[in-house]
């Protein structure tokens, strides 16, 4: 088991509908981060979360909303998504909130999202 | 651009052999690299992080070495198990707050 719990495990959407994919770490870290990894690609950041504070947006398209409402807890709302959004979204947490490229990254098991 | 390349090709060998992944960068000079194993429909799993100054870093039958001359780390797996059997990424610092990962490689292990 992770110590990164992501919900759900599996998600089919359809390209009107509006939901949350919601990510708990409980191990103190002050770093929260988004990722979208595709089959056989390699994980490619979309947010981060220092302090709760969004730090990090890689030019992500505004249908994808993050939200960090404690340290614990990061969501990541979806809303008119496209077929090519299908993917493995994965949330990760590392302990230090700044900076955060020197530590180790403890991810979750991803959310694997269809959209038809 | 910053770059960093994996073997794409997968690599089987056969159990009890060294298994030995490489990770080339260009375009770089990072202080610290990072080595992760990913298995199927999971989450990356953190196993190693080297600094520039260690040259080689160890972790049970886990080698890691970092060549900064060379641009490149070479990650090794001893006495290979077919439980070792996964895709193993590189990751460098892209940033403060960023990580990059390569593309892995993945290992595949025969009895």
């Amino acid at each position: 088991d992770t110590e990164v719990t992501q919900t759900p495990k599996h998600l089919v959407m359809g390209m009107t509908n509006k939901k949350s994919l919601k990510c708990e770490q409980h191990m103190g870290h002050r770093a929260m981060y988004w990722y979208k990894q595709k089959a056989k690609k390699p994980p490619e950041l979309m947010f981060v979360y220092s302090y709760e504070k969004l730090s990090i947006n890689e030019s992500v398209p505004s249908r994808f909303s993050p939200e960090c409402p404690n340290s614990s807890l990061l969501n990541l709302h979806l809303h008119a998504l496209q077929p090519e959004d299908s993917a493995l979204y994965l949330c990760a947490s590392s302990q230090a909130g700044f900076p955060t490229s020197n530590q180790p990254q403890h991810f979750g098991d991803g959310t694997r999202l269809s959209i038809l | 651009s910053q770059k960093i390349e994996q073997n794409s090709e997968a690599l089987n060998i056969q159990e009890g052999k060294t298994a030995t992944l490489t990770c080339n960068y260009t375009n770089y000079s990072p202080a610290y690299l990072q080595w992760y194993r990913q298995d199927p429909g999971r989450g990356p799993v953190f196993l190693l992080l080297i600094r520039e100054n260690e040259k080689e870093k160890r972790k049970e039958r886990l080698k890691v070495t970092f060549d900064t001359t060379l641009k490149q780390s070479l990650f090794h797996i001893t006495a290979s198990q077919p439980a070792d059997s996964a895709t193993y990424l590189c990751a460098l610092p892209g940033g403060y707050n960023k990580l990059i990962f390569g593309a892995g490689t993945r290992l595949a292990v025969h009895p």
